[in-house]
Order: structure tokens, then sequence, then C-alpha cells
């Protein structure tokens, strides 16, 4: 059982946007503005998307939003491609655990 | 180009050791905090292990705290985890990661080594 909590799967259509939350506790997500979201295809290593719940890395693209409220962070991803279908990890800092992720989400583009 | 590379990943029987390294480059390695990071077969990710650049500081999850041990070698770029008492559940894939400085996500991470625990 992951300590965050992910939707195992969600599908948007291209062009539409869609959101990806992960549920945590005081004690990490809603504590810190510390979540990270991570974008992993078949095979690979995963990819920073979205780092300090809302800051996205040199080269991700703006369709990539994130935000939090309460203990919940949401990853957005508008104007859906289908090259954006990955699954989808959140990560955040815990003072307990240092880091703690979701269990991840399958994003499907119809 | 800034690039981690893991190696050391094998077949290993219960209760065997390991010891998986990652090289770095392309980067001020001594600056940054390392993380392990696993990935069981169709699974989602965990992390193992985080260090401070200086290896005055470090972490371990508690599912492998008193088995796994983690090391660097700044002279030489290099992180190290060494594994022992290894269980079937241990089975993964391992990335090291460089941590990104804000609030312990990872912004750099390696292809991963294959660890497999089996009889």
């Amino acid at each position: 059982q992951s300590a965050l909590t992910q939707p195992a799967s969600v599908s948007g259509s291209p062009g539409q946007s869609i959101t990806i939350s992960c549920a945590g506790t005081s004690s990490d997500v809603g504590g810190y503005n510390y979540v990270s979201w991570y974008q992993q295809n078949p095979g690979k290593a995963p990819k920073l998307m979205i780092y300090e719940v809302i800051n996205r890395p040199s080269g991700v693209s703006n369709r990539f939003s994130g935000s939090k409220s309460g203990n919940t962070a949401s990853l957005i991803i508008s104007g859906l491609q289908t090259e954006d279908e990955a699954h989808y990890y959140c990560s955040s800092y815990s003072p307990n655990r240092i880091l703690v992720f979701g269990g991840g989400t399958k994003l499907t583009v119809l | 180009e800034v690039q981690l590379v893991e190696s050391g990943g094998v077949l290993v029987q219960p209760g065997g050791s390991l010891r998986l390294s990652c090289a770095a480059s392309g980067f001020s390695f001594s600056r940054y905090s390392m993380k392990w990071v696993r990935q069981a077969p169709g699974k989602g990710l965990e992390w193992v292990s985080h260090i401070t650049g200086s290896s005055s500081t470090i972490y371990y999850a508690d599912s492998v705290k008193g088995r796994f041990t983690v090391s660097r070698d700044n002279a030489k770029n290099s992180l190290y985890l060494q594994m022992n008492s290894l269980r079937d559940e241990d089975t993964a894939l391992y990335y090291c990661g460089r941590d990104s400085g804000y609030g312990g996500g990872i912004d750099v991470w390696g292809p991963g080594t294959m660890v497999t625990v089996s009889s």
C-alpha cells in the first residue's frame, strides 16, 4: 500500500484536459510544498514534470501544471496529446520517510 | 550531459548480498544529495535510501533498514548500495537519482539496474 493515494487510471481524448489527484496527509502533502510529479513511459526511467507543487523544469511543456489544496495535490494536463499516454507518479517530502510516492496513475489518451 | 548509470544488478539467491553502483557525470557530484529508488516488476516506485553530498546524513526506508547500506565516493563520482540478507521482495529495478534540492524530488534518473532475488 502506497503512502500517497492516486487513481489507478484516468483517460481523456486528444485536446481535452485531465486531472490526476494525489491524496496524502498533513504530515506529507498537506504539510509541505514539496510535491513532485513524474512521467514514466514503458521501459523508461521516470521523468520529473513538476516540482514544489507548481514549478516546471526547463523543457517540460506548459500544458503540464500542478496545484494543491489541503492534503491533496493535483497534476493537470491540458490539450491532451497521444504522446502524454504514460504512467504518472506523485511524490512528497515526509519528515519520517523522507520521500513517499503515490501508487501511480495510468493515463490513456483515447 | 548530466548522466547517471547504474550497474551491478544480477540474479542472486535469497539471503545473498549484492553491491550496486551508480556512476555520475556532467555535474558536480559532491554538491548533490542522492537517492536510490526501486520499482518491482509491474509495480510503483518505492524510495529506498537518501545520502547527502558529504555523506553526513543518511536515511533508509523501513523495508531495507539494517540490511542495506548506502555510500558514496565523491572522488570517483560514484554512489553505492550494499544489499545484504536479500529477500524475494527486494526483486526490483533499482534507480539512482539526483536530489533536485527542491523538497526531495529527483530531477535526474539513471536507466536502472535489475536485481532478481530467487532460488
